[in-house]
């Protein structure tokens, strides 16, 4: 099974409008992170939030923010007021067994690809 | 505060030439991990260092690709025998050791074989 699932490979949206990227997650790991990644075409991968599984409050960072349903397994991202230079993809990745130091990997999901519209 | 440093950022080379990609992470961070990204899919763990420590390796990481980082400073990933299947992005990241911190990640190394 896909251990995160991101099931729009692309979203238009205008601009000013809020968008909401899905992510659902697969883990029976009590202790998890939970990341939210940005790529522009030039490729670097841009750190946006961070949920993690204990956290008691939803993740926000400015106009991000992280719509965390633990009991479904879903992390969505919320980006308020999109701005055309959000156009980018966006990844979800997941780490696992935090309490695991030797366990760093990130998994991370196949990407939505989101254009803003001016 | 610098980010975290790939060269080359392009690599051409023909299939069965070796080759070596290096990686400055950011000054204080003590972990480096190095990731690959094919087109069209998300970053795939490929191995990660504590300090000079190399302490997990994907099954990706076959017996041609081999990763080192002598001083706990900068890292290096070679690749011998290059395949046409190794044509991909190849991204490094580092984090610092407090905490869940997050991977910050480079520019990253684009290799295509001929």
């Amino acid at each position: 099974a896909q251990k995160i699932t991101q099931t729009q490979p692309g979203m238009f949206v205008q601009e000013k409008e809020a968008v909401t990227l899905d992510c659902t997650y697969d883990t029976s790991d009590p202790s998890y992170g939970l990341f939210w990644y940005k790529q522009p075409s030039s490729g670097e991968m841009i750190f946006l939030i961070y949920q993690g599984s204990y956290d008691q409050q939803n993740a926000t960072e400015g106009r991000y923010s992280l719509n965390f349903q633990k009991a479904r397994k879903s992390a969505n991202l919320v980006i308020s007021a999109s701005q055309l230079g959000d156009s980018a993809m966006y990844f979800c990745a997941m780490r696992e067994d935090l309490s695991n130091f030797g366990n760093e990997k990130l998994t991370f999901g196949t990407g939505t690809r989101l254009t803003i519209i001016p | 505060d610098t980010g975290v440093s790939q060269d080359p950022r392009h690599k051409i080379t023909k299939r069965g030439q070796n080759v070596t990609f290096r990686c400055d992470p950011i000054s204080e961070h003590n972990r480096l991990y190095w990731y690959r990204q094919t087109l069209g899919q998300g970053p795939e763990f490929l191995t990660y260092f504590q300090n000079e420590a190399q302490l997990e390796k994907s099954r990706l990481l076959s017996d041609r690709f081999s990763a080192e980082r002598p001083k706990g400073s900068f890292s290096t990933l070679e690749i011998q025998r290059t395949e046409q299947g190794d044509s991909a992005m190849y991204l490094c990241a580092s984090s610092s050791l407090t905490g869940n911190q997050p991977q910050h990640f480079g520019d990253g190394t684009r290799l295509s074989i001929l």
